[in-house]
């Protein structure tokens, strides 16, 4: 059983560009979640898709955005990038709903400078 | 405001000694309750996780967790920390109005006394 990989691991992008980060999710789950993790903090919902459908979303604005397909892998696109966007990109895996508990990547670190 | 509380920041144990860590969360009704763990350099680790019944929860290395409710609280013990469990654990909610997030405490770091 493979646990959920994400691509790349590190990543420094300029202020202003776009950047596409990848997610495969564990086999056999269905539902991808993505969180932003800033230095010293816990988490924040980003959003998730469940089939290929966006399923909910956290109070992060449209230049956030995602996709997921058919062997239920995701990205999330951000484009236009602020200086505020530097975290820990985390992307989780689950079959259904958050209650069966998440398998996370190791995530993305994304510096924009 | 909806809120998940890690009161402590930092916790210094000893080696061998007994653990506990704290989560209060703001909620009207009864959330699903979970401890995750954070190791330097990789994802999250569920650690146990309360959805109803007992409030006494056995987790993954040792951990339980109990739920009081009337004091909207769910904090992780230990009886004996190892140093391998010196790692950043986090209290997580899932709200039953929105059950397809998690709501995060800002994370208390562990660190162990030789």
């Amino acid at each position: 059983e493979t646990g959920v990989t994400q691509s790349p691991t590190h990543l420094i992008k300029t202020r202003g560009q776009q950047v596409t980060l990848r997610c495969s999710s564990q086999s056999g789950h269905n539902t991808v979640s993505w969180y932003q993790q800033a230095l010293g903090q816990g988490p924040q919902f980003i959003f998730q898709y469940y089939r290929e459908e966006e399923n909910g979303r956290g109070n992060f604005p449209p230049r956030f955005s995602g996709l997921q397909f058919p062997n239920y892998s995701s990205e999330l696109n951000v484009n236009a990038l602020e200086l505020d966007d530097s975290a820990l990109y985390l992307c989780a895996s689950s079959l259904g709903m958050v209650g069966y508990g998440y398998t996370f990547g190791s995530g993305t670190r994304l510096t924009v400078v | 405001a909806q809120s998940v509380t890690q009161p402590d920041i930092h916790i210094t144990v000893s080696e061998g000694a007994s653990l506990e860590l704290r989560c209060n969360y703001s909620y009207g009704a009864t959330p699903y309750l979970f401890w995750y763990v954070q190791s330097p350099g990789q994802g999250l680790q569920l650690l146990l996780k309360y959805f109803s019944g007992d409030t006494l929860v056995q987790g993954i290395k040792g951990f339980e967790a109990e739920f009081k409710r009337s004091q909207s609280s769910f904090n992780l013990r230990k009886p004996s920390v190892h140093w391998s469990d010196a790692a950043e654990y986090f209290c997580a909610v899932a709200p039953e109005e929105s059950n397809y997030q998690l709501i995060w405490g800002a994370g208390t770091k562990l660190i162990i006394k030789p």
